[in-house]
C-alpha cells in the first residue's frame, strides 16, 4: 500500500502568498482528516470529511483557510493569504468507515514556512 | 471525549520495559483508550487500543485498571527507535469515526 500521500513535503513562501497543500488518502478510506502541528499548540484537528463531504470544520482557524475534497482520492487545504503564524506541519490522515479500531493512517506531513 | 493526563517526559534504558501511564478519571463506559506515537518528523502512528480488557499486539501491551480510570502502555523491550512522543486518547467509537483529539503526550527517550 502506498499509504497517505501528501505534497509538497516542504514549502517556503512569503507572507501574502497563496499556499495549497495536497493529500491523496488510502484507496477505499471514507474519512479524511487535516491536522496542523506546532510547538505551541500541538496537533490540532482542522477539518474532516466523510465521503467527500465536510463534516466538521470548526477547527479551521479563520476564513483564510479552506479545504476541499472534489473526489475520493484527492483533497486540498488552501491558505490565502498566508501569514507567518501559519507556519506549521500539516498532516493529512484517512481511515475507513466502520473503523471500530480507530486507526488513523497519517501522511508524512507538509512542513510550511511563511516568511 | 474524556480528558487524559500524561507525564510530560520519561526516560527508559534500552532493552528495559517502558511503562507509560495515563490517567483518564472521567472516562465514560462507551469510551475506548487509544495509544498513538509520533517519531520525530513523522506522522502519528497507531499502537493499540482497548475498552476494559488488557490488550497485546506486536508493538505493545495495554493494561487498563478495573475502574478504567487509568491505563499503562508497556513497551516490553524498548529500543532506541521507540524514542517518540506517546499520546493517550480516549474516544467514543460507535462503528463510525469521531475524530481523534491529541493532547501533549509523553516524550519517551530511550537511552543506550
Amino acid at each position: 500500500d502506498a499509504g497517505v500521500i501528501q505534497s509538497p513535503r516542504h514549502e517556503v513562501t512569503e507572507m501574502g502568498q497563496e499556499v495549497t497543500l495536497r493529500c491523496k488518502p488510502i484507496s477505499g478510506h471514507d474519512y479524511l482528516f487535516w491536522y496542523r502541528q506546532t510547538m505551541m499548540r500541538g496537533l490540532e484537528l482542522l477539518i474532516y470529511f466523510n465521503n467527500n463531504v465536510p463534516i466538521d470544520d470548526s477547527g479551521m482557524p479563520e476564513d483564510r483557510f479552506s479545504a476541499k475534497m472534489p473526489n475520493a482520492s484527492f483533497s486540498t487545504l488552501k491558505i490565502q493569504p498566508s501569514e507567518p503564524r501559519d507556519s506549521a506541519v500539516y498532516f493529512c490522515a484517512s481511515t475507513p468507515w466502520g473503523g471500530l479500531d480507530g486507526e488513523l493512517f497519517f501522511g508524512e506531513g507538509s512542513r510550511l514556512t511563511v516568511l | 471525549d474524556a480528558k487524559t493526563t500524561q507525564p510530560t517526559s520519561m526516560d527508559c534504558a534500552e532493552g528495559r520495559a517502558a511503562n507509560l501511564p495515563c490517567n483518564h478519571s472521567t472516562i465514560s463506559g462507551n469510551e475506548y483508550v487509544y495509544w498513538y506515537r509520533q517519531i520525530h518528523s513523522q506522522g502519528p502512528q497507531y499502537i493499540i487500543h482497548g475498552l476494559k480488557n488488557n490488550e497485546t499486539n506486536e508493538m505493545a501491551s495495554l493494561i487498563i485498571t478495573e475502574d478504567r480510570k487509568s491505563s499503562t502502555l508497556i513497551l516490553p523491550h524498548a529500543t532506541l527507535r521507540d524514542t517518540a512522543v506517546y499520546y493517550c486518547i480516549v474516544r467514543v467509537s460507535l462503528g463510525g469515526n469521531t475524530p481523534l483529539v491529541f493532547g501533549k503526550g509523553t516524550r519517551l527517550s530511550v537511552i543506550a
